[in-house]
């Protein structure tokens, strides 16, 4: 079984200080990892994926994520927020070189000037 | 390149009544998923095409739902009759045929469907 929680629901933090979108994630086999960000009115968008290489994923937008097993969390960081990263951001589990992706509730980021 | 598109963006209809969902995967593309996600909810996982075969349905909520891939292009996605319990967005994710690239989706900007 698997599934991924996402700590909290709406993250507000103030432009120019950093992000932390927080993810658990619960899987039976070795998984697969992701973060996506839906902008209003927009699709998802893949912002980056761990796939059992590098703990330390980079991704787009400066965003990154570590995987640490030992907490079993990926949690999405971003050193300095800016305005155009104000969304909803989901964390996904997959077991590896599987379909069934669970989704998190959704994080929505806002940032203040 | 084109991303996936779908159509309608909106879609107001009253119980009892038919919809259908179309979505135009980016072309190339054989893998083609629908996921939903009701008002609150996760995004769920309904089903997966393999070009226009079914691989995957676990996640059809009952049998009101019908999705079909005619010609491995694009997908319609039917639900008749409606019901209220059916509003939510709709998404469509495609990827390519590549294995090592299955996991990444890429994702429609969805439909909003409300059930009234």
């Amino acid at each position: 079984a698997q599934s991924v929680t996402q700590l909290d629901s709406h993250v507000s933090v103030s432009e120019g200080t950093p992000v932390l979108l927080r993810c658990n994630y619960s899987s039976s086999y070795s998984p697969s990892l992701f973060w996506y960000v839906q902008h209003p009115n927009k699709g998802l968008q893949l912002l980056l994926k761990y796939t059992s290489a590098a703990t330390l994923v980079k991704g787009i937008n400066g965003f990154e994520a570590e995987f640490k097993k030992s907490e079993t969390s990926f949690h999405l960081t971003k050193p300095s927020a800016h305005m155009s990263d104000a969304a909803e951001y989901f964390c996904v589990v997959s077991p590896y070189n599987n379909n069934d992706m669970r989704f998190g509730a959704g994080t929505r980021l806002t940032v203040k000037p | 390149e084109a991303g996936v598109t779908q159509f309608p963006s909106h879609s107001v209809i009253e119980k009892g009544q038919t919809v259908t969902l179309r979505c135009d995967p980016i072309s190339g593309h054989d893998n083609l998923y629908w996921y939903r996600r009701v008002m609150g909810k996760e995004i769920k996982f309904l089903l997966h095409f393999v070009k226009e075969s079914k691989q995957d349905e676990s996640g059809m909520p009952n049998n009101r739902f019908l999705a079909e891939r005619t010609g491995g292009t694009y997908s319609t996605l039917k639900v008749q009759p409606a019901e209220l319990e059916d509003s939510g967005v709709y998404f469509c994710a495609s990827s390519q045929p590549d294995p090592t690239q299955r996991h990444e989706q890429y994702f429609g900007p969805g439909t909003r469907l409300t059930v009234t």
